[in-house]
C-alpha cells in the first residue's frame, strides 16, 4: 500500500519467544495505529501513537508493547508470544486522530502464527 | 456503551442487485461513521463516511443512510458488481480517546 509498509508479511514463531513487527511510513503522518484482526471480532486496537515517543493503549494491549522513536517507524512487540496472539496484524496511519479527513491508510498486514 | 453491532455476517447478492449492510450503536456521543472496504490480503480502505447531522450521503453506487433516532446506519451498494465482493466494516468514533469502534465485518459476495 502506498506510503506504508509492514514487515514481515508472514511469521511463524514459537510460544514464549519475543516478536517484533515493524510499520514504516513515508507520509509523515502524526498518528499511527496497531490493530489485530480476527474472525468475528473485526479490528481491535492494540496501541496507537500520536507522535514520536507518544503512545497509548488500546482495548487489547495486554501482552504487547510499542515504540516510536522516529516519525516514520512504529514497532509492535509481543513480549512473550502466546497462541492467542495468532492473528493478522495491521498498521494504520492518519493525518487526523480518527481519520476524519481522509480515513486511515492501512498496511497490507502481517500474518503471525504462534505455535 | 462502546459497541457497534454489524449485520449480517455474510451476504450473497446477484449481480445488479442492491447490497445492504446494517450497523447499530448505543452511544449517542458517537459523531463520525465511516465504512471501510477490505479485499483479501489487503488492509481496509475508507469507502465513505457520514456525520450525524445528515441523513444520507451518496458517492457513486455507494450510499450511507443514517437514522439518528434509531441509532442505526447502513451501507447500500446499488447495481452490485462482482468487483464489490469484499469484507465491509462499519465504524464509529467513540467518545473515549476519540478512537474508532469497529463492527465485526460483513463478507459480501456478488454472484455473476
Amino acid at each position: 500500500d502506498a506510503g506504508i509498509t509492514q514487515s514481515p508479511r508472514h511469521k511463524v514463531t514459537e510460544t514464549g519467544t519475543p516478536v517484533t513487527l515493524r510499520c514504516h511510513q513515508t507520509e509523515n503522518h502524526r498518528y499511527m495505529y496497531w490493530y489485530r484482526q480476527d474472525p468475528g471480532h473485526g479490528l481491535r486496537l492494540i496501541h496507537y501513537s500520536y507522535g514520536v515517543k507518544d503512545t497509548d493503549k488500546g482495548e487489547v494491549s495486554d501482552g504487547y508493547s510499542v515504540s516510536r522513536s522516529k516519525t516514520e517507524d512504529f514497532l509492535l512487540t509481543l513480549e512473550s508470544a502466546t497462541s492467542s496472539q495468532t492473528s493478522v496484524y495491521f498498521c494504520a496511519i492518519s493525518e487526523t486522530e480518527t481519520g476524519t479527513l481522509y480515513g486511515y491508510t492501512f498496511g497490507s498486514g502481517t500474518r503471525l502464527t504462534v505455535v | 456503551q462502546q459497541q457497534v453491532k454489524q449485520s449480517p455476517q455474510s451476504l450473497i447478492v446477484q449481480k445488479g442487485g442492491i447490497s445492504i449492510i446494517n450497523c447499530a450503536y448505543e452511544n449517542t456521543a458517537f459523531d463520525y461513521f465511516p465504512w471501510y472496504q477490505q479485499f483479501p490480503g489487503k488492509g481496509p480502505a475508507l469507502l465513505i463516511a457520514i456525520r450525524p447531522d445528515v441523513s444520507e450521503k451518496k458517492e457513486g453506487r455507494f450510499t450511507i443512510s443514517f437514522n439518528k433516532s434509531a441509532k442505526q446506519f447502513s451501507l447500500h451498494i446499488m447495481d452490485s458488481q462482482p468487483g464489490d465482493s469484499a469484507t465491509y466494516f462499519c465504524a464509529a468514533r467513540g467518545d473515549s480517546n476519540y478512537q474508532l469502534i469497529w463492527g465485526a465485518g460483513t463478507k459480501l459476495i456478488i454472484k455473476p
